[in-house]
C-alpha cells in the first residue's frame, strides 16, 4: 500500500499562510490525494482532494508536485480554529482511507 | 452540513456487558464506515458497508460486529465489553459512484467515547 509521510507537528502564527507537506513517493497512478483534518474532540472533516492538478476550494489549496510524489496543503490565512491534526491520505476509492498519524498544527495568536 | 449522528456520545460500562453503538445518517449515502481511535493515535478502519445487507471487515481486527438492515442505520455491537475495548468509535458515510454528487468525501459523526471498567 502506498504510504504518506508527514511531519508530526507544525506551528504557525495567526493570519499567516501555512504549508503542510506530505511525501508519497510510492503513489500509484490511480491514487487520489486526500486531506482531512480533525479538530479537538471531533470526527475528521474533509478538506480537499486532487489527482494531478492543483486544486482550490473555500478551505484550502492543494499543490501537487509534477511527479506526484509529494503534495502541500496550503491554508492561506491560518486562524485559531484551524488548529487540528491534518491527515494526508492516498486512496483510489474511499473504502480504503488509511489515516496515519497526521500533522498536529498549532496556531499561535 | 453533514447529517450523521452517533449515540451515545459517552458511555461508561462494566466488563461483560453487551453494548450497541448507534450511527445514523440522513443523506441517503450507500457507504458507511466504523473507525476506532485511541486518544492521540491514528484512526483505524474496523468495518464498512457498501449498502443494505453488505458488511466488510476493515484493516484492524475487531471483536465488534455490525449490521446494515436499513440504508440510514449502521449500528456496531460488542457482545461482551472488555477494558481493551476502551476507545473512541467514529462512524462515517459517503456517496457511491453513480449516486452523483461528491464521491470522495467521507462525512464523520462526532464519535462515541467508550470506557469499559
Amino acid at each position: 500500500d502506498a504510504k504518506t509521510t508527514q511531519p508530526n507537528s507544525m506551528e504557525s502564527n495567526e493570519e499567516e499562510p501555512v504549508h503542510l507537506p506530505c511525501n508519497h513517493s510510492t503513489i500509484s497512478g490511480t491514487d487520489y490525494i486526500h486531506w482531512y483534518r480533525q479538530l479537538p474532540s471531533q470526527g475528521p472533516e474533509y478538506v480537499i482532494h486532487g489527482l494531478t492538478s492543483n486544486v482550490n476550494n473555500r478551505m484550502a489549496s492543494l499543490a501537487i508536485a509534477e511527479d506526484r510524489k509529494s503534495s502541500t496543503l496550503i491554508l492561506h490565512r491560518a486562524t485559531l480554529r484551524d488548529a487540528a491534526v491534518y491527515y494526508c491520505i492516498l486512496s483510489y476509492n474511499n473504502n480504503d482511507m488509511r489515516f496515519g498519524a497526521g500533522t498536529r498544527l498549532t496556531v499561535k495568536p | 452540513e453533514a447529517d450523521i449522528y452517533q449515540t451515545p456520545r459517552y458511555l461508561v460500562i462494566g466488563t461483560g456487558k453487551k453494548i450497541t453503538l448507534e450511527c445514523s445518517q440522513t443523506m441517503g449515502h450507500d457507504k458507511m464506515y466504523w473507525y476506532q481511535q485511541d486518544p492521540g493515535m491514528e484512526l483505524h478502519l474496523i468495518h464498512y458497508s457498501y449498502g443494505v445487507n453488505s458488511t466488510e471487515k476493515g484493516d484492524l481486527s475487531s471483536e465488534s460486529t455490525v449490521s446494515r438492515i436499513r440504508t440510514e442505520h449502521f449500528p456496531l455491537t460488542l457482545e461482551s465489553a472488555r477494558p481493551s475495548h476502551t476507545s473512541q468509535y467514529l462512524c462515517a458515510s459517503s456517496e457511491s459512484p453513480g449516486q452523483g454528487g461528491f464521491y470522495y468525501e467521507q462525512y464523520f459523526g462526532p464519535g462515541t467515547r467508550l470506557t469499559v471498567t
